[in-house]
């Protein structure tokens, strides 16, 4: 199965760009990298997903190595209303079946 | 409306007691899930609805058993729990399976506690 690393937990000072590391050294070359996020007391929100090349959307950049065994979810300008868990989700391979990867605590320092 | 709605928000129940969680939707989606999530973990998949039929079983134990009685509704029936059951229950959503997994709208969970 596809599996993930992350870091357990990250801080951020408001308004500086966040960089989130996830490790997939396992990905198959045809896995979307998914990455959502959870607010506290909350369920979890669809934040960005991604291929092979870099993506951009509203909330977020994603940007993936080229080898695609590693990616990292950038938001540009952190505010206190993203601190949250991130998570990165691939697919376990064979199946339909998305496994979430054990997450990041994202703090937002005033 | 993108929502996913979830009653109730908190459960209290004894090892005893028969209850259930209620998720519904209005997006028009085909396929619901169960996923349960203990504390400072991630969520795991339980159960896969699609077109109103089960299509996954994560091998949970049979004193969970879901049931989708229309396109909308998703229940999970709870009986004879254990306290290691407590965790958040979430439900989600999304317009068909199999899909990419982006599609996936989340509720807001019932919170559950087994005494």
């Amino acid at each position: 199965d596809a599996k993930t690393t992350q870091p357990n937990s990250m801080e951020s000072n408001e308004e500086e760009p966040v960089h989130l590391p996830c490790n997939h050294s396992t990905i198959s070359g045809t896995d979307y990298i998914h990455w959502y996020r959870q607010l506290p007391s909350q369920g979890p929100e669809y934040v960005i997903h991604g291929l092979t090349s870099n993506v951009n959307n509203r909330m977020a950049s994603l940007a993936i190595a080229e080898d695609r065994k590693s990616s990292t979810l950038i938001l540009h300008r952190a505010t206190l209303r993203d601190a949250a868990v991130y998570y990165c989700i691939l697919r376990a391979s064979g199946t339909y079946k998305y496994i979430f990867g054990t997450g990041t605590r994202l703090k937002v320092l005033a | 409306d993108t929502e996913v709605t979830q009653t109730p928000k908190h459960l209290v129940m004894g090892m005893t007691n028969k209850k259930s969680l209620k998720c519904e939707q209005h997006m028009g989606h085909r396929a619901m899930y169960w996923y349960k999530q203990k504390a400072k973990k991630p969520p795991e998949l339980m159960f896969v609805y699609s077109y109103e039929k089960l299509s996954i079983n994560e091998s949970v134990p049979s004193r969970f058993s879901p049931e989708c009685p229309n396109s909308s509704l998703l229940n999970l029936h709870l009986h004879a729990l254990q306290p290691e059951d407590s965790a958040l229950y979430l439900c989600a959503s999304s317009q068909e399976t199999p899909v990419s997994f982006y599609e996936q709208y989340f509720g807001p969970g019932t919170r559950l506690t087994v005494t």
